[in-house]
C-alpha cells in the first residue's frame, strides 16, 4: 500500500539556520509528490510539488525540496529559516484512480528559536 | 479572490447525534474533496466530488456520505456521532480532478464530539 514517512515528529531550529525535513514515500509508480504547511488553526498551504523533470523543485516563501528515485525520498530544505516559519509541515503522495487522494505523512513540527 | 469556506468553524455535538459540515470551493473550481484530520496526524481522504458525482471514496464507514450540489458547494454528513469522530474536517477544492490539479484547503471545521 502507498505510505508516507516522515521520521521527525518534532524539530527546533534556530533563526537564520538552514533546515531539512525528511519525507520517505512507498508508492509504485511515479509518484506525484507535495509539501504543504498548516500554520495552528489553519487549512493547509501548498508549498511545493513535484511532478515530474527537474528532481529540484523551488516553491513559496524560499522552499526548495528534491526527489530522489533511488532513496524514495522528497526532503524539504531551506537555506535559512525565519521564525515566522514556525508550523507543521506535512509531505503527501497523490494517488490516482478512484479518486484525487492525498496520502499524508504525520507531520513534522517546527520550532523555530529566536 | 475568495479561497474554500467552510462553515461553521467549530461546532460541538454529542454522541449518536447527527452533523452537516458545508464547504464553498473556490470561484470556477468543480472539483471538491473532503479529509479529516485527527489531532496528531495527517489529513485522511475521506470523498472526492466532480460535476455532482462521487469520483473517489477513503475508509470510512457508511456513516459518512456527502453530495456536491449544482454550484459546486458541497455537504459532509456524518450519523450516529462517536467520540472518534472528533477531528478537523478539512475541504478541498480544485479546477479538475485530475492529478496535476493543486488542492487548495479550507481552514476547517473542528467537531468536538462529547
Amino acid at each position: 500500500a502507498q505510505s508516507v514517512t516522515q521520521p521527525d515528529i518534532h524539530i527546533t531550529v534556530s533563526e537564520g539556520a538552514s533546515l531539512e525535513l525528511r519525507c520517505n514515500y512507498s508508492y509504485g509508480a511515479t509518484p506525484y509528490l507535495f509539501w504543504y504547511v498548516q500554520s495552528p488553526g489553519q487549512g493547509l498551504q501548498l508549498l511545493l510539488k513535484y511532478f515530474s523533470g527537474d528532481t529540484l523543485v523551488q516553491g513559496i516563501k524560499g522552499f526548495e525540496a528534491e526527489f530522489k528515485r533511488s532513496q524514495s525520498s522528497f526532503n524539504l530544505r531551506k537555506p535559512s529559516v525565519h521564525w515566522s516559519d514556525a508550523a507543521e509541515y506535512f509531505c503527501a503522495v497523490l494517488i490516482t484512480g478512484g479518486g484525487n487522494k492525498l496520502t499524508f505523512g504525520t507531520g513534522t513540527q517546527l520550532k523555530v528559536e529566536l | 479572490d475568495a479561497g474554500v469556506t467552510q462553515s461553521p468553524t467549530h461546532l460541538i455535538k454529542t454522541r449518536g447525534q447527527h452533523v452537516t459540515l458545508r464547504c464553498s470551493p473556490i470561484s470556477g473550481h468543480k472539483s471538491v474533496s473532503w479529509y479529516q484530520q485527527v489531532l496528531g496526524q495527517g489529513p485522511q481522504f475521506i470523498f472526492q466530488y466532480y460535476e455532482k458525482e462521487e469520483r473517489g471514496r477513503g475508509n470510512f464507514p457508511d456513516r459518512f456520505s456527502a453530495r456536491q450540489f449544482p454550484n459546486y458547494s458541497s455537504e459532509l454528513n456524518v450519523n450516529a456521532l462517536l467520540l472518534g469522530d472528533s477531528a478537523l474536517y478539512l475541504c478541498a477544492s480544485s479546477p479538475t480532478p485530475d492529478g496535476n490539479s493543486p488542492l487548495h484547503f479550507g481552514n476547517g471545521t473542528r467537531l468536538t464530539v462529547t
